[in-house]
């Protein structure tokens, strides 16, 4: 099955810096590659998305970036505040069978400082 | 647009007993996905109703099981409860189908304790 990791694990950054989390998977039939936020105590919310047709994506100052060949996509926050404190999942979907399933990473705790 | 809902909320549950929690989904949206989040697993895949079939199932035992209506809400059932499925299920909901099928939106969470 799908083998999902993302790294590091942890994260802290002083506000105003910039912070990267890569995942790496091995379904190589995965083609949606989505990153999710989860404050603590709630849900997690979809912040950005790729489809395997595309290398980039950007929304203001957040980012992702994909490579296929090599297997891995990272997500790129620039100029962080203290409110994107939370744990990000990086999550492809399964691949290779009918369905939208997401095979989801251990998690990525960044804290922010001021 | 009403977001992603589940009922219950805390659900506190004997050993032995079973459990059915509910989802209701974004109108408009046909698949839903059930996952289970634990501080030991993170969050896992249970299984996925689109059109009120099966589309893909995790690996979780015969224990765990779901069904989806004709109106898209979903149900998940777990029978005889052990002290390990104390969880924060998650239901998330989705097109399923056509250019945005993949990007799913998760409810607020039901949270289970087993004692």
């Amino acid at each position: 099955g799908e083998n999902v990791e993302q790294h590091p694990s942890t994260l802290s950054v002083q506000e105003g810096d910039s912070a990267v989390i890569k995942c790496t998977y091995s379904d190589s039939a995965s083609n949606y590659f989505p990153w999710y936020k989860q404050e603590l105590g709630k849900r997690p919310q979809l912040i950005i998305d790729i489809r395997s047709n595309v290398g980039e994506k950007k929304d203001q100052r957040i980012a992702v970036t994909l490579n296929k060949t090599a297997k891995h996509f990272s997500l790129h926050i620039t100029e962080t505040q203290p409110e994107d404190s939370a744990v990000y999942f990086c999550a492809p979907r399964k691949g290779g069978q009918a369905g939208t399933a997401l095979i989801f990473g251990k998690g990525t705790t960044l804290s922010v400082s001021s | 647009k009403a977001g992603v809902t589940q009922t219950p909320r805390y659900l506190i549950k004997t050993r032995g007993q079973q459990v059915t929690l509910s989802c209701s989904p974004i109108s408009g949206h046909r698949s839903v996905s059930w996952y289970q989040q634990t501080p030991g697993q993170g969050l896992q895949f249970l299984f996925e109703y689109f059109s009120e079939t099966q589309r893909n199932k995790g690996n979780f035992p015969g224990r765990f099981s779901g069904r989806q209506f004709s109106n898209s809400r979903s149900e998940m059932n777990v029978s005889t409860l052990e002290l390990g499925d104390s969880a924060l299920y998650l239901c998330a909901s989705s097109l399923g189908a056509g250019g945005d099928a993949y990007e799913q939106y998760f409810g607020p969470g039901t949270r289970l304790t087993v004692t």
